[in-house]
């Protein structure tokens, strides 16, 4: 079965800083997705970045950007230039390509220090 | 605007109480989700369903139910075999392909 692990439950970064989220994933796939949702304290789920299996390059949206690395099966989400607003949960998401069924990490929480 | 609707915000179930959480979506979606998030944890899956009238259970599915009558509907009882309901309940759709989940804002359950 798929699993998805993200070990650090807790990261700190200063403002204007960047930080690496790590998310490992274990499949043996060749057509998936993965995904990092962000989740503030208003408990929106609000997505920031996906990535195809098939894609070798690196997922990029703005400040964010992604660490494809499939032989290793990790997908690290990279945040730059941290603003306060970047606080929340974040969860890292596996799919298959052959099903619907989503499988989440156990998130791990930024906290962005003024 | 297209989106995903729960209801409601808040409720609350006595003991030995049926409740059911609402979830409707207008993206025209082919597959719906629940996930149940207690505090400080990941989502962990309760039921999803592909297509009207089919349905399959995920990884905690023992105490609820589940129905899709119609595409744009999908209805979450907590049953009182639940025993431990309290939780906050997310409901999601999605189209498949590279396409992500969207979430609805989610409806928060508590033990009177």
């Amino acid at each position: 079965a798929q699993t998805v692990t993200q070990s650090q439950p807790e990261m700190s970064v200063q403002e204007a800083e960047t930080v690496t989220l790590s998310c490992t994933y274990d499949t043996s796939e060749s057509d998936y997705y993965l995904f990092w949702y962000k989740q503030p304290p208003s408990r929106q789920m609000i997505l920031v970045i996906r990535q195809e299996a098939y894609k070798q390059q690196n997922a990029t949206e703005n400040r964010f950007s992604v660490n494809f690395q499939k032989a290793a099966k990790s997908f690290s989400l990279k945040i730059s230039d941290s603003q306060l607003g970047d606080a929340a949960m974040y969860f890292c998401a596996y799919r298959s390509g052959g099903t619907y069924k989503y499988i989440f990490g156990t998130g791990t929480r930024l906290k962005v220090l003024a | 605007d297209g989106g995903i609707t729960q209801s409601p915000k808040y409720l609350f179930r006595k003991e030995g109480q049926n409740v059911t959480l609402s979830c409707e979506q207008n993206l025209n979606h082919d597959a719906m989700y629940w996930y149940r998030q207690d505090p400080g944890q990941g989502l962990r899956l309760i039921y999803y369903s592909q297509i009207v009238n089919d349905f399959q259970k995920g990884d905690i599915a023992e105490g609820y139910s589940v129905s899709r009558e119609k595409k744009e509907s999908f209805p979450l009882t907590v049953t009182s075999a639940q025993k431990n309901p309290t939780a906050f309940y997310l409901c999601a759709s999605s189209t498949g392909g590279t396409q992500p989940q969207h979430f609805g804002d989610g409806t928060r359950l508590s033990i009177l």
